[in-house]
Formats: C-alpha cells, structure tokens, sequence
C-alpha cells in the first residue's frame, strides 16, 4: 500500500536561508509525486508535480524538488526563503497508471524566522 | 474524533444522472474545501467554505457543478448533469482558522 512520510512536522528557518522539507514514500508502482503549499486560511495550491523525465523539478516560487526512485524520497528545496513563505507543506503521492486516488503525507509546518 | 468523512466511497453513475457527493468536517473546524483530483492535473481546488459561507468558487468548472454547507457539519458537491470528463477523486478536507488542513478519504467518482 502507498503511504507518505513526512518526517518534520515543523522546520523553522531563518529568513533568507536555505531551506529542505523531507518527504519518502512507499509504494510497489511507479508513481506520481506532488507537493502542494497551504497558506493560512486559504485551500491548497500546487506546488510542483513529478511525472516523468528529469528528476529535478523546478515549481512556483522558487521551490524545486528532485525524485530521487533508490531513497524513494522527494524532497522539496529553496534556496533563500522568505517571510511569505511561511505556510504548511504537503507531499503526496498517486500510483502511476492506476489509480486517480493520491495520498498525502501528514504536512509540515515552515516556520520563517526574521 | 472521525476525521473527515466523506460519502459515498465509490459512485458510478451514467452521463447525464445527478450526482451528490457529501462531506461531514471534524467538529469545530471552521474552514471547509472541496478538491477534484485527477493523474495528471493533480489536486484541483474547486470550493472553500469558511463559517459556512462560500469564500472562493473560482475553481468550480463550470454551471454544473454546485456546492452547499447548510450548517457547520455537513456539506455537498452535486453534478447536474454529470458527464464522463467529471471522473475523478473528490475530496474534501477541513481546517481551524489558521491551522492545517485534514482530509477525507476521498470519493472515487466514475460516470460512464
């Protein structure tokens, strides 16, 4: 069965650093990957997806994540954050070919410091 | 507490059928959203709730879709008329003012 681990629940990071939100999944297929950002009082908002081809993929405001298939693990980096960037992060994951249903990891929380 | 449940699990219906899909939030979430999700598009926010009062619809696809939240523990998604290219996961998911966001286990909605 898939499941998402989201390993921080919570990463304060000062403003301007870099910063990485750690996510591994599990699944027997190939998947598809997704990392979604929820600002406060607001629904969820695509991020980045993983498809297919390049590893490394490049998202909406700065933010990129690379797949990487041996550590089954997606992380999602940048390189200098900021105040607004203060928000909750979702992984998740789909099965790749089979099934529509995607499964999110638990969320963790960026905490930007000034 | 439950979480969020939504119901049905799986609806298969025929073009043109109405559909209804209901979400109940976790107890004292103010903030309610209803996503479509497919492979390739990912997770599409279609609606969002906030004390029971639609805040934001611009993701709703077109007339046939509509939502409703007549009090704080209970919603609908309906279709009217449902066609094939509204197969997807639909799910809904609930929130404390400023908190993050639990989800249902989603509806798996087939219309053929």
């Amino acid at each position: 069965a898939q499941s998402v681990t989201q390993l921080d629940s919570q990463v304060p990071v000062f403003e301007e650093a870099p910063v990485e939100l750690r996510c591994n999944y599990s699944s027997s297929v190939s998947v598809y990957l997704f990392w979604y950002v929820q600002y406060p009082n607001q629904g969820l908002q695509l991020l980045l997806k993983y498809l297919s081809g390049s590893t490394l993929v490049k998202g909406i405001n700065g933010f990129e994540a690379e797949f990487n298939k041996s550590q089954t693990s997606f992380h999602l980096r940048k390189p200098s954050v900021h105040i607004s960037d203060t928000a909750e992060y979702f992984c998740a994951v789909s099965d790749r070919g089979r099934d529509d249903k995607i499964i999110f990891g638990k969320g963790t929380r960026l905490h930007i410091l000034p | 507490d439950a979480g969020v449940i939504q119901s049905p699990r799986h609806e298969v219906t025929e073009m043109g059928q109405e559909v209804t899909l209901r979400c109940k939030p976790i107890s004292g979430h103010d903030y309610l959203f209803w996503y479509r999700q497919t492979m390739m598009r990912g997770l599409e926010l279609l609606i969002y709730f906030n004390n029971n009062v639609p805040i934001d619809d611009s993701g709703m696809p077109e007339d046939r879709f509509s939502a409703k939240m007549p009090n704080a523990s209970f919603s609908t998604l309906k279709i009217q008329p449902s066609e094939p290219r509204d197969s997807a996961v639909y799910f809904c998911a609930s929130s404390i003012s400023g908190g993050k966001a639990f989800f249902g286990q989603g509806t798996r909605l087939t219309v053929v």
